[in-house]
């Protein structure tokens, strides 16, 4: 079974400040692993996927994410936060081979302070 | 860039009341998938779809739900008899590869109320 635990259900942070925001997975096979922005009143948009390459993923508006296996985490960070990245982000799991669903954490909200 | 269209985008019903949730995925993609998300809530997997019959589907997806592909084109979800509780934004996806686990898109939902 796989599962993602999202720390933090709401983040807030100050522009130009630091976005971090924590997800742990779990999975006994080796796993692919993705983050989502949804805006409000929007659908789901990729931001970024790790798919066993490189460990470091680069994703759309300036988000990146590691991938520690030893840690078993997946973090979402941004080095300068703006306004318009204010949203819910969801982190989501899925085995590398196969058809099986992504399986999706709570969220986390984030808010950007002028 | 390709997108997978969901209409309609907002559907108010009464309870009791059928409704058919529709979508249109990228045209060369083979897997089909319905999620939803109730207020407030996480994002939780309904079913998937591949090769014209369920592949896998949740233990939400009782016997009220069902999905089809009628036209090789549209993908629907239908609720016969909806409850207050299938109140939730409703989100469509499709994958090209059945294969690998990755390239999913998502389209922008239907958010539905069962009143």
């Amino acid at each position: 079974a796989q599962s993602v635990t999202q720390l933090g259900s709401h983040v807030s942070v100050s522009e130009g400040a630091l976005v971090l925001l924590r997800c742990n997975y779990s999975s006994s096979v080796p796993p692919y692993l993705f983050w989502y922005v949804q805006y409000p009143n929007q659908g789901l948009q990729l931001l970024l996927k790790y798919t066993s390459a490189a460990t470091l993923v680069k994703g759309i508006n300036g988000f990146e994410a590691e991938f520690k296996k030893s840690e078993t985490s997946f973090h979402l960070t941004k080095p300068s936060a703006h306004m318009s990245d204010a949203a819910e982000y969801f982190c989501a799991v899925s085995s590398i081979s196969g058809n099986t669903p992504l399986v999706f954490g709570k969220g986390t909200r984030l808010s950007v302070i002028a | 860039e390709p997108e997978v269209t969901q209409t309609p985008s907002h559907q108010v019903t009464q309870m009791g009341q059928e409704v058919i949730l529709r979508c249109v995925p990228i045209s060369n993609h083979l897997y089909f998938y319905w999620y939803r998300q109730i207020l407030g809530q996480k994002v939780e997997f309904l079913v998937s779809f591949y090769n014209n019959e369920i592949s896998e589907k949740s233990e939400i997806f009782d016997d009220q739900f069902s999905v089809e592909r009628p036209d090789g084109s549209n993908f629907t979800l239908k609720i016969r008899s909806t409850k207050l509780e299938d109140s939730a934004m409703y989100f469509c996806a499709s994958k090209e590869f059945p294969g690998q686990n990755y390239g999913y898109t998502f389209g922008s939902g239907t958010r539905l109320t069962v009143v």
